[in-house]
């Protein structure tokens, strides 16, 4: 079983204030990475896929890097408002054989940010 | 409106009871899987398909049965083998490959009593 792990577990912000997420995975064999943001009684909703070292993805105030050499991404929210306020999960996906189209999951981060 | 259907949404068991969970989706993905997430841990993968008739287990296919006889749908029975059967359980599904992006269900609270 891949190990991704996830920190911190949970954070808490006021709003307006940036903060940033990290998920460290296996180096090896590397085939993409996702970021999905799961809000209470909701659906988790895909954030970014990623599978290039190096890649930037933005999507209004949120950014995620990709680090596939030393297994890391980041996940950025600038500005951060009430409505940010989920559970923040990445997903790795080693390449090839069995594991292919395989995710495995981080533990999450719960960000909540207070008016 | 184009998605991923779970039902049912809560579900009581009694211990050594078989139970079936419908995962149905209309988005036209080839590829579905089904999650398990339990308190303070990630999702884990139960079992998943890439196409009809067939499925390979994921981390924790033990006590769990699958079929993939339509491309629409994949649902998961959990056996009275399963020994920790309480858990919230999400389905998705994908376009096939793992740089493509999973949409979920809603999930299925189940409860063993």
């Amino acid at each position: 079983i891949l190990n991704v792990e996830q920190s911190p577990q949970s954070l808490h912000v006021q709003e307006g204030d940036s903060t940033n997420f990290t998920c460290s995975f296996p180096s090896s064999n590397f085939y993409a990475l996702h970021w999905y943001r799961w809000e209470t009684a909701k659906s988790p909703e895909a954030l970014f896929v990623m599978t290039l070292n190096g890649d930037e993805k933005k999507k209004g105030r949120i950014s995620a890097t990709l680090n596939t050499k030393e297994g890391y991404s980041y996940l950025y929210i600038k500005g951060s408002q009430p409505e940010d306020s989920a559970t923040y999960l990445c997903a790795f996906s080693n390449a090839g054989g069995t594991s292919y189209g395989k995710l495995t999951f981080g533990q999450g981060t719960i960000l909540t940010v207070h008016p | 409106d184009g998605g991923i259907t779970q039902s049912p949404k809560y579900l009581f068991r009694k211990e050594g009871q078989n139970v079936t969970l419908s995962c149905e989706q209309n988005l036209n993905h080839d590829a579905m899987y089904w999650y398990r997430q339990d308190p303070g841990q990630g999702l884990r993968l139960i079992y998943y398909s890439q196409i009809v008739n067939d499925f390979q287990k994921g981390d924790i296919a033990e006590g769990y049965s699958v079929s993939r006889e339509k491309k629409e749908s994949f649902p998961l029975t959990v056996t009275s083998a399963q020994k920790n059967p309480t858990a919230f359980y999400l389905c998705a599904s994908s376009k096939g490959r793992a740089e493509r992006e999973l949409f979920f269900g809603e999930g299925s609270r189940l409860t063993v009593l």
